[in-house]
């Protein structure tokens, strides 16, 4: 299967811990997005990729959340000293500069600050 | 500021009748429009799209039509089937940013 990969699927945590989650996108997607999504809302975006270049941030990504694409390959986000409010679904999607603006979304990361 | 609105929570159809989903947008700047239908588990799976210089786009069951004047887009389902049942989300893009809206759930009655 070629589709966009997440990992972990769940995560729990304490406040205060760093966690770190992963996106594998489609391979010759060059485009990839981080969104967070809460009960009963849409996904919000936080920020996307070019190839490896960073070119959007969401005033929603604090200093504590950043993420990073070494190699326009697999994306990483981690959120440092992690707080109950950052409890949420976080959905990574990829697409092809190029193609249409459709969005492929992966299965996403649940995550659980205690 | 919700610059996507879709103002039904629910909805509840039966099988084989017409399903019609409504997303509003205040956003001008908006050119481009995505529906996704997201299952429980799941990551939002695309299911049609729609570019600002049209007014309407079909893909077998599935209908989108946009009112440019009226900032309004709805997807019609034809005819719906159990397995339409899910959460359906509109976004909205202007080129570099997604904006979604909070999502309607429709529930299809056999």
């Amino acid at each position: 299967d070629t589709g966009v990969s997440q990992d972990p699927r769940h995560k729990i945590t304490k406040r205060g811990q760093n966690v770190t989650f992963r996106c594998d996108p489609i391979s010759e997607h060059n485009r990839l997005y981080w969104y967070r999504q809460t009960l009963g809302q849409g996904p919000e975006f936080l920020t996307y990729f070019q190839n490896e270049a960073q070119l959007e941030k969401s005033r929603l990504l604090s200093d504590r959340f950043s993420a990073e694409r070494p190699k326009g390959s697999f994306s990483t986000l981690e959120i440092q000293r992690t707080e109950q409010g950052d409890s949420a679904m976080y959905l990574c999607a990829s697409s092809f500069r190029g193609g249409g603006r459709e969005q492929f979304f992966g299965p996403g990361t649940r995550l659980t600050v205690l | 500021d919700q610059q996507v609105k879709q103002n039904s929570p629910s909805l509840s159809v039966q099988e084989g009748r017409i399903s019609i989903l409504n997303c509003d947008y205040t956003n001008s700047m908006f050119d481009y429009f995505l529906w996704y239908k997201k299952y429980p588990a799941e990551g939002p799976t695309f299911l049609i799209s729609i570019s600002s210089i049209k007014d309407k786009n079909e893909d077998g069951r599935f209908t989108v039509f946009l009112n440019k004047s009226a900032k309004h887009l709805s997807l019609h389902i034809v005819p719906s089937q159990p397995g339409d049942s899910a959460v359906y989300f509109c976004a909205a893009s202007d080129g570099q940013n997604f904006v979604f809206g909070p999502g309607t759930r429709l529930s299809v009655l056999p």
